[in-house]
């Protein structure tokens, strides 16, 4: 198994631009979730889905979209970069979210974006 | 509101000796406790997890402890080696979907 597998590794874009982060997870497994991380601040919750055509909301949901048109595909969108969106940002899958030891979240390499 | 904090921020230990890192948290309906190692330019990594209704957890050279009165997570590494430096993460669940992410301890291994 790859795991969860993200794209690009890195991406610099310009205020205003838009673009399309990847992720993608071959463990079968229902929940989906998107975080971003910044210094000091831990990982937050931007958008989770708890299975294909089930899309949520998190703590910092504003300026992202996602979708989930299959099990396997977890894309989040940025519909007008800003600076305040550079950060890290991973994505990550777990089979469960029943608070078992299912709920384990297997995390993704990451993408790191620069907004100027 | 819910929060989980980290005592320090950075700790550094001698190879070979025992870690301690410990994590605050104020949900007291927070039911479900992991402990996520990041090194660097790689996502989080399960390290162990706790229920509410365990006070202790061991694994391989590690061991969680949950202390439910005080509200307080500890995370144990025995024999503490250079492959251990890390940033490491407490998070805890209270059902539903969303784990909460503490801010990270940075954990420095001195050979």
């Amino acid at each position: 198994n790859a795991g969860v597998t993200q794209t690009p590794k890195f991406q610099v874009l310009k205020t205003g631009q838009s673009m399309t982060l990847q992720c993608a997870q071959d463990m079968n497994h229902e929940y989906m979730s998107w975080y971003r991380q910044d210094p000091g601040m831990g990982l937050r919750l931007i958008h989770y889905s708890v299975g294909a055509g089930i899309t949520d909301q998190g703590e910092v949901p504003n300026g992202y979209n996602v979708s989930r048109s299959t099990t396997e595909d977890f894309p989040l969108r940025l519909l007008s970069a800003a600076p305040s969106q550079t950060s890290v940002y991973f994505c990550a899958s777990s089979y469960s979210t029943t608070g078992a030891s299912t709920d384990t979240q297997y995390f993704g390499p990451g993408t790191r974006l620069t907004v100027l | 509101g819910e929060s989980v904090g980290l005592h320090l921020p950075t700790l550094s230990v001698q190879e070979g000796d025992n870690s301690i890192i410990n994590c605050a948290y104020s949900n007291s309906a927070s039911d479900y406790f992991i402990w996520y190692k990041q090194e660097s330019g790689k996502g989080p990594q399960f390290i162990i997890d706790i229920r509410s209704n365990m006070d202790k957890r061991q694994g391989q050279r590690v061991t969680v402890l949950l202390n439910k009165t005080v509200k307080h997570l500890s995370l144990q590494i025995a024999a503490t080696q250079p492959g251990d430096s890390a940033v490491y993460f407490c998070a805890e669940k209270s059902g539903g979907f969303k784990t909460i992410f503490g801010a990270g301890t940075r954990l420095f291994v001195k050979a």
